[in-house]
């Protein structure tokens, strides 16, 4: 059975830093490539970024509007995936979800329960 | 970025009807469309991906179809269980991109 557990959300105050994890089981984790998407208050979905496997080279890509704030990472031998978030906004307030998906199939078939983050002073 | 327009926001229908949710892409995203179902409290679920083809497990109520840019989500003999939000994603291309969503409440 597939698990992904995210952790390390909270409430944080602007302009602070956070660390997401998510620790997965049950499926071939070095192979997939894993994904950050967030859900705002509002229901919104909105994919954040990508890290494809060894074989390619662990590349990288973001959206847009959180590249140079958010940093994707992983660990296979933890079959773990990992979001730091710097300089957080109020708009970044989600509930944060990882998920795998595996080269080139980028739809997202696996979801964890989520890690709320709330940003406000 | 690729936009993705859904509609309606929100519909009402009663048990054994037939709804029909439309996702608009801003360009052509080439049957790289998937559906997702999410109840209250709970992650979204996978339904359809490639436009048409159905994640197993699945019921074979839902189904989809394209029309150039046009995407619809179809659910068959509507049960109770079906109440839900449903989005569009397009798995096109980077950044990928949901639709807003559609909130179907049963009469």
């Amino acid at each position: 059975e597939v698990q992904l557990v995210e952790t390390g959300g909270g409430l944080v105050q602007p302009g602070n830093s956070l660390k997401l994890s998510c620790a997965t089981s049950g499926f071939t984790f070095s192979t997939a490539w894993m994904n950050w998407i967030r859900q705002t208050p509002g229901k919104r979905l909105e994919w954040l970024a990508q890290i494809e496997d060894k074989s390619n080279n662990y590349f990288i890509s973001y959206l847009e509007s959180v590249k140079g704030r958010f940093t994707i990472s992983r660990d296979d031998s933890k079959s773990s995936v990992y979001l730091q978030m710097n300089n957080l906004k109020e708009e970044d307030t989600a509930i944060y979800y990882c998920t795998p998906n595996y080269g080139g199939l980028n739809w997202f078939a696996y979801w964890g329960q989520g890690t709320l983050v709330t940003v406000s002073s | 970025d690729i936009q993705m327009t859904q509609s309606p926001a929100s519909l009402s229908a009663s048990l054994g009807e037939t709804v029909t949710i439309e996702c608009l892409a801003s360009e052509d995203i080439y049957s790289n469309l998937a559906w997702y179902q999410q109840k209250p409290g709970k992650s979204p679920q996978l339904l359809i991906y490639d436009a048409s083809s159905l994640q197993d497990g699945v019921p074979s109520r839902f189904s989809g179809s394209e029309s150039g840019t046009q995407y619809s989500l179809e659910i068959n003999s509507l049960q109770s269980e079906d109440a839900a939000t449903y989005f569009c994603q397009q798995h096109h291309d980077y950044p990928y991109t949901f639709g807003a969503g559609t909130k179907l409440e049963l009469k």
